[in-house]
């Protein structure tokens, strides 16, 4: 089973604070990366899905770069609003695998 | 609309007594999995089936089964429930194996 990491577990921010949070997965054979969004009561939801070394995504305000040498993730949040609020979740993707394995989850409260 | 289903949505059942929750895609997806969620521990994958009749075990398959006799369709069986799988889960597809997860809107199982 592959060990994908996740930190902090939870912080509270202030609306407009600008945040991140970090993913670390084992970087031999490394096939994939996601995040996902998952709000109270809902479903997770695809945020980026990442594969290069290098990567960086965006969508509004969210970004999220990939470093696949050193197994590192970052999700950032420029300019944080209530509606941020939620967790976030990476999961890996080995070469070998057919399975995601998922982190445990940062849990943002942006508190207004 | 896209989307993956889930049914039922909330179950409350007793040890022992045989359970199915079915789970279905209309986007023609390949690749379906089924994750139970547990507090503190994210999700974890139990089976996953990378298409028409071909299954395989997760992380957690223990005390499950699963069948893929249609590409739409992947149910998850419980024969014979025990209240450590009292938890929520998710059936979720994608196109590929690395591609992005949908998920159904979750099934809360308490078995007493």
């Amino acid at each position: 089973i592959l060990n994908v990491e996740q930190s902090p577990q939870s912080l509270h921010v202030q609306e407009g604070d600008s945040t991140n949070f970090t993913c670390s997965f084992p970087s031999s054979n490394f096939y994939a990366l996601h995040w996902y969004r998952w709000e109270t009561a809902k479903s997770p939801e695809a945020l980026f899905v990442m594969t290069l070394n290098g990567d960086e995504k965006k969508k509004g305000r969210i970004s999220a770069t990939l470093n696949t040498k050193e197994g590192y993730s970052y999700l950032y949040i420029k300019g944080s609003q209530p509606e941020d609020s939620a967790t976030y979740l990476c999961a890996s993707l080995s070469g070998s695998a057919r399975q995601l394995t998922f982190g445990s989850g940062t849990q943002l409260t942006v508190l207004p | 609309e896209a989307q993956v289903t889930q049914n039922p949505r909330y179950l409350i059942t007793v040890t022992g007594k045989k359970l199915t929750v079915t789970c279905s895609q209309n986007m023609n997806h390949e690749y379906m999995s089924w994750y139970r969620q547990d507090p503190g521990l994210g999700l974890r994958q139990i089976y996953y089936s990378m298409n028409v009749e071909v299954t395989d075990k997760g992380d957690v398959p223990e005390g499950y089964k699963v069948s893929r006799k249609e590409k739409r369709n992947f149910p998850l069986i419980l024969e014979s429930p025990s209240p450590n799988q009292t938890s929520l889960y998710f059936c979720a597809s994608s196109s590929t194996v690395a591609g992005e997860q949908f998920f159904g809107p979750g099934t809360r199982l308490t078995v007493l």
